[in-house]
């Protein structure tokens, strides 16, 4: 599987707007998953939409899946300054455990 | 629960000198995973193990790359001998099984000199 490319690289926002960021993929997926990185930090793991899903709620995070275009995409609904991260989404292929990681897209979040 | 610890937080060395981080996954989880983060590659995997068992190694750079699983609850990264271009932050990640979340400790951020 080649890495997935999210869109934009970096995103900056004022508190109260919503976010939205996007995520394309190559193989067939079993899932697909995005996390949160803040800066000097492990990953934190968001939300994960499985292959025969095409949209998923957490809070105030929506996820949406569309296999036939190979993307997915991440909205924040409402930011704050505290989702200030960089966001990556990750693949995890039918054929086993690899979960290969996107290059992340830079959000900031304007108080 | 404590989480995925990673030892240690911050290592400086010379070139050609050993390194060895260290890694204590989730307690539960049987599979764990070594990730490198860098600006100029982004986060790659180097191997994943799954019941201590190593099952794709084939993202390890090199023979000076090896990683080891003893027990459920210890694993080690082992650069030997180590150059400049291994600076990066390492991650240990765990997880329940296939297709389940990965949880990450902190990382292990080496600087080669």
């Amino acid at each position: 599987s080649q890495q997935g490319e999210e869109d934009p690289q970096a995103l900056s926002i004022q508190e109260g707007e919503n976010a939205t960021m996007n995520c394309s993929y190559k193989t067939s997926i079993n899932n697909l998953q995005w996390y949160r990185q803040n800066s000097g930090r492990g990953l934190v793991h968001l939300i994960l939409i499985r292959s025969n899903e095409r949209e998923k709620h957490s809070g105030r995070l929506r996820v949406t899946l569309d296999t036939s275009k190979k993307s997915s995409s991440l909205l924040i609904t409402a930011s704050r300054a505290a989702d200030t991260a960089s966001y990556f989404c990750a693949d995890q292929e039918t054929s086993g455990s690899r979960l290969t990681f996107g290059e992340g897209t830079q959000l900031t979040v304007n108080p | 629960d404590a989480g995925v610890i990673q030892s240690p937080r911050h290592e400086v060395t010379e070139m050609g000198q050993e390194v060895t981080l260290r890694c204590k996954p989730i307690s539960g989880h049987n599979s764990l995973f070594w990730y490198r983060q860098t600006m100029m590659r982004g986060l790659e995997l180097l191997i994943y193990f799954n019941n201590n068992v190593p099952i794709d190694d084939s993202g390890m750079p090199e023979d000076r790359f090896s990683a080891k699983m003893p027990n459920a609850s210890f694993s080690t990264l082992k650069i030997q001998p180590s150059e400049p271009r291994d600076s990066a932050v390492y991650f240990c990640a765990s997880s329940t099984g296939y297709y389940s979340p990965l949880h990450f400790g902190n990382g292990t951020r080496l600087t080669v000199t």
